[in-house]
């Protein structure tokens, strides 16, 4: 099985700031990564697919790169709504695995 | 705009099925375009992807799980199923359905989720 990590487990940041969340893969999944926003009691969204492709209706402060075993989520100008948890998935090869989450806090 | 809802017990007792249906509305389930997904998330913790069953009714499991869970499809009622055997406390978690957008390969489009507990 593929194993996902992300870093940092968590990060406090303020309302205008950029931040990067960073998602390895223990081998190579090309470009079959996803990410995802949950917030608390709710179901995942999608945000960003095959890596860096933004899904649509989803603002474009939020942008992906990488492929093969690292990838990168940044978000820039953080609004209010942006604190959550982020989620990477890859879709390469069963089981689709998601990282352990990023938990975006304000600070 | 597709929507997804899941059903089933909100309680099961150890070692029985634990049986979950998620009805499909607002787009077609046939589509070779769309896979049916379970996905899982046990209280404060991550997420797990359980499987997937195609539009041909071929089900893909996580093998964590495979030799108690089942997938299946009907496309007549509009809804697609998981049954998962010999139920632990491990299993209990939210249950999401979701929607596996092929062209994309992401899940476009999540249930609410229902949560299961298993306790006797």
């Amino acid at each position: 099985d593929i194993q996902m990590t992300q870093s940092p487990t968590s990060l406090s940041a303020s309302v205008g700031d950029t931040v990067t969340i960073t998602c390895r893969a223990s081998q190579t999944i090309s470009g079959f990564l996803n990410w995802y926003q949950q917030k608390p009691g709710k179901a995942p969204s999608l945000l960003i697919y095959t890596a860096s492709k933004l899904q649509s209706g989803v603002p474009s402060r939020f942008s992906g790169s990488g492929s093969g075993t690292e990838f990168t989520l940044t978000i820039s100008s953080l609004q209010p709504e942006d604190f959550a948890v982020y989620w990477c998935q890859h879709t390469y090869t069963n089981p689709y695995s998601f990282g352990p989450g990023t938990k975006l806090e304000i600070k | 705009q597709l929507q997804l809802q899941e059903s089933g017990p909100g309680v099961v007792k150890p070692s029985e099925t634990l049986s979950l249906t998620c009805a499909v509305s607002g787009d077609s389930m046939t589509s070779r375009q769309y896979y049916w997904a379970w996905i899982r998330q046990p209280p404060g913790k991550g997420l797990e992807w359980l499987g997937t069953v195609a539009y041909s009714w071929t089900s893909y499991y996580n093998p964590s799980l495979e030799s108690r869970l089942t997938i299946s499809l009907d496309t007549s009622k509009r809804q697609f199923s998981l049954r998962l055997s010999s139920a632990t406390a491990a299993d209990t978690a939210v249950y999401y359905c979701a929607r596996h957008n092929i062209q994309i390969n992401a899940y476009d489009f999540w249930g609410q989720g229902t949560v299961v507990s298993v306790s006797s």
